[in-house]
């Protein structure tokens, strides 16, 4: 009864390459989001989606891209990996609304070499 | 520019030693500031979220407090199992779908 999930909790790739993480949640949730902890272990915000809008944060690459095929589900689709993309990932969600406690997942661990 | 700033970056108690972790935050509107613990390894766990200058919450050795510029943990009588990485952040008014702006943490250890 995981809350929310991603897959793969490991990506070990070469540079270049296009690759993607899963994200699920069973929460109910209509908000997800992408986070990226640097090997400083500093958390910061790449994008928020629901049904609605997509809210990008300025910063983020134009290779990433976040996907829905629903609700419950926001994949993140990164394209042309770098090296400066080695991090881990996690995935959050929570209910709209102000200061809505927000959920995350196990993160993905991902590795450009 | 908002800004969260947490102290210390490390902290080393003795079992039963309590003590306070502070969390910093310059922002142009607050909507809420959040508490997590985030264990090696894993996601961000959620512990408070507290709304308004004077708010308190309390969770088992937990206690974490808000003032117009800054947030207090406190850790009453800790244990081993305590030991992790304390995560504040805020999110703000205006601000978008929700997103969250972290400190860099601070990092627990309590040793028996």
């Amino acid at each position: 009864d995981t809350a929310v999930s991603q897959t793969p909790k490991y990506l070990v790739t070469q540079m270049g390459n296009d690759k993607s993480i899963k994200c699920e949640q069973n929460l109910g949730h209509d908000t997800m989001y992408w986070y990226k902890q640097d090997s400083k272990k500093f958390l910061k915000i790449m994008f928020s989606y629901n049904n609605k809008e997509l809210i990008i944060n300025e910063t983020v690459p134009n290779r990433f891209s976040p996907k829905s095929p629903d609700k419950a589900h926001l994949n993140l689709h990164i394209n042309s990996l770098e090296l400066g993309d080695s991090a881990v990932y996690f995935c959050a969600s929570s209910r709209r609304g102000e200061a809505r406690a927000q959920y995350f997942g196990p993160g993905t661990r991902l590795t450009v070499l | 520019e908002d800004q969260v700033t947490q102290s210390p970056e490390a902290l080393r108690l003795q079992e039963g030693e309590s003590s306070s972790l502070n969390c910093s935050y310059t922002v142009s509107g607050l909507r809420g500031l959040f508490w997590y613990r985030q264990d090696p390894g894993k996601g961000p766990e959620f512990l408070f979220t507290l709304y308004s200058a004077g708010e308190e919450k309390e969770k088992e050795r937990l206690k974490a407090t808000l003032t117009k510029k800054e947030s207090f943990l406190h850790i009453t009588a800790p244990k081993p199992e305590d030991s992790a990485t304390y995560l504040c952040a805020v999110q703000l008014r205006g601000g978008s779908q929700g997103n969250l702006i972290f400190g860099k943490g601070t990092k627990l250890s309590v040793k028996p």
